[in-house]
């Protein structure tokens, strides 16, 4: 029973360069998210979806894509990496947010743009 | 704009005394809160989560109060262990979303 698998767990990138961070949930939860964990400011929602097919955006969307073509995955995508994207990454899910539950937490992804 | 709010970043504690960590919110419409607890290079863990209809959830050693005049809950551990020491989110759910605070560092002293 994995849960919520994130790859990759490192990852250094040049200003400019794309990448996708990865994000898939053997739970079949319909609500899954992301989120960037910086210094003092706690865990903060990029984007999030309600189920296969929705996406919609969190409190610090901007540099950021996702989409959710499964109700497995939910990658993220930096389109041209910047030194404030520097942070780490948690991708969660939960069966989803009308009803009281608990999201469930990956490992997260240590970004650095150099 | 921070909607939740944990003041006092870091919190002491003697083994076997209790934790008592504190968050503040500002969004009537939350309906729902949770506690996660965090180790370095982990991702956050489930604790514990209360509905805004109780003022109070205990679940073994930790309990949650909620006291939504005041819009404010806490978190109490008693007794403490050396294990319990780790970051301590407060997290509060409306509007599809969680919204989470910045979080207390717990160091339990054996």
């Amino acid at each position: 029973n994995a849960g919520v698998t994130q790859t990759p767990k490192f990852q250094v990138l040049k200003t400019g360069q794309s990448m996708t961070l990865q994000c898939a949930q053997d739970m079949n939860h319909e609500y899954m998210s992301w989120y960037r964990q910086d210094p003092g400011m706690g865990l903060r929602l990029i984007h999030y979806s309600v189920g296969a097919g929705i996406t919609d955006q969190g409190e610090v969307p901007n540099g950021y894509n996702v989409s959710r073509s499964t109700t497995e995955d939910f990658p993220l995508r930096l389109l041209s990496a910047a030194p404030s994207q520097t942070s780490v990454y948690f991708c969660a899910s939960s069966w989803n947010q009308g009803v009281n539950t608990e999201a469930f937490f990956g490992q997260g992804t240590r970004l650095t743009v150099v | 704009d921070q909607q939740v709010k944990q003041n006092s970043p870091s919190l002491s504690v003697q083994e076997g005394r209790i934790s008592i960590l504190n968050c503040d919110y500002t969004n009537s419409m939350f309906d729902y809160f949770l506690w996660y607890k965090k180790y370095p290079a982990e991702g956050p863990t489930f604790l514990i989560s209360i509905s805004s209809i109780k003022d109070k959830n205990e679940d073994g050693r930790f309990t949650v109060f909620l006291n939504k005049s005041a819009k404010h809950l806490s978190l109490h551990i008693v007794p403490s262990q050396p294990g319990d020491s780790a970051v301590y989110f407060c997290a509060a759910r409306g509007n599809n979303r969680l919204a989470f605070g910045k979080g207390n560092q717990v160091v339990v002293i054996p």
